[in-house]
């Protein structure tokens, strides 16, 4: 099955500090990825739709100006995390659809632990 | 948008059949039902698919009602790595919306 990676898979930082994660379809090019949180024993929350060449599409209460997302290719989506707190401390998901289908089917990456001090 | 319901929680012994079930009575007929997993610390996976006829492969089966209001995936012989959040998710504006899904156990 098609390939996606996040880079890193942990990383600790200091309030206030910027953070980005990178989502990077392997095999395959994606036209559309999506940037999921998880917080503990809770399920995945989906925070934007992103699309190469244009901007993200944010769920409702996901503040834009905190969470940056560029999608400058059809293989790499980031997702920067600015001013972060103790309170961004999460599991960020990202995944990646290849084509727009009838079943939609996507894959996801490993995952990226943020922890905030 | 369509709903899944699906039991918090399932325990089954190692070596068994598991079936876990999904209740979606408000599914619309082009909605495709997806069942992924997530292990773990790790992100979800793709488990299997299907739109009416059940559907089988190296992972599970897939067992859809006639009526298509409920699904069961079926793990045919649980192991301890198949211990994982289970997700039945429908497909709906081309966005994954992930419910609660079911933590299955599986006892040694």
């Amino acid at each position: 099955g098609a390939v996606v990676s996040q880079h890193p898979s942990r990383v600790i930082c200091k309030s206030g500090t910027s953070v980005k994660i990178e989502c990077r379809s392997l095999d395959f090019q994606a036209t559309t990825m999506f940037w999921y949180r998880q917080f503990p024993k809770q399920s995945l929350m989906l925070m934007a739709t992103s699309n190469e060449g244009s901007k993200a599409t944010y769920e409702q209460g996901v503040e834009k100006d905190k969470f940056l997302i560029n999608h400058a290719s059809l293989t790499l989506s980031t997702l920067t995390v600015t001013s972060a707190h103790p309170e961004d401390s999460s599991f960020y998901i990202c995944s990646a659809r290849v084509s727009p289908s009838s079943y939609n089917e996507q894959f996801f990456g490993p995952g990226t632990r943020l922890t905030v001090l | 948008d369509a709903k899944t319901t699906q039991p918090n929680s399932m325990e089954s012994n190692e070596e068994e059949p598991v079936h876990l079930p999904c209740n979606h009575s408000t599914i619309s007929g082009t909605d495709y039902i997806h069942w992924y997993r997530q292990l773990p610390s790790q992100g979800p996976e793709y488990v299997i698919h299907g739109l009416t006829s059940n559907v089988n492969n190296r992972m599970a089966s897939l067992a859809i009602a006639e009526d298509r209001k409920s699904s069961t995936l079926i793990l045919h012989r649980a192991t301890l790595r198949d211990a994982a959040v289970y997700y039945c998710i429908l497909g709906i504006d081309d966005k994954i919306i992930f419910g609660k899904g079911t933590r299955l156990h599986i006892l040694p």
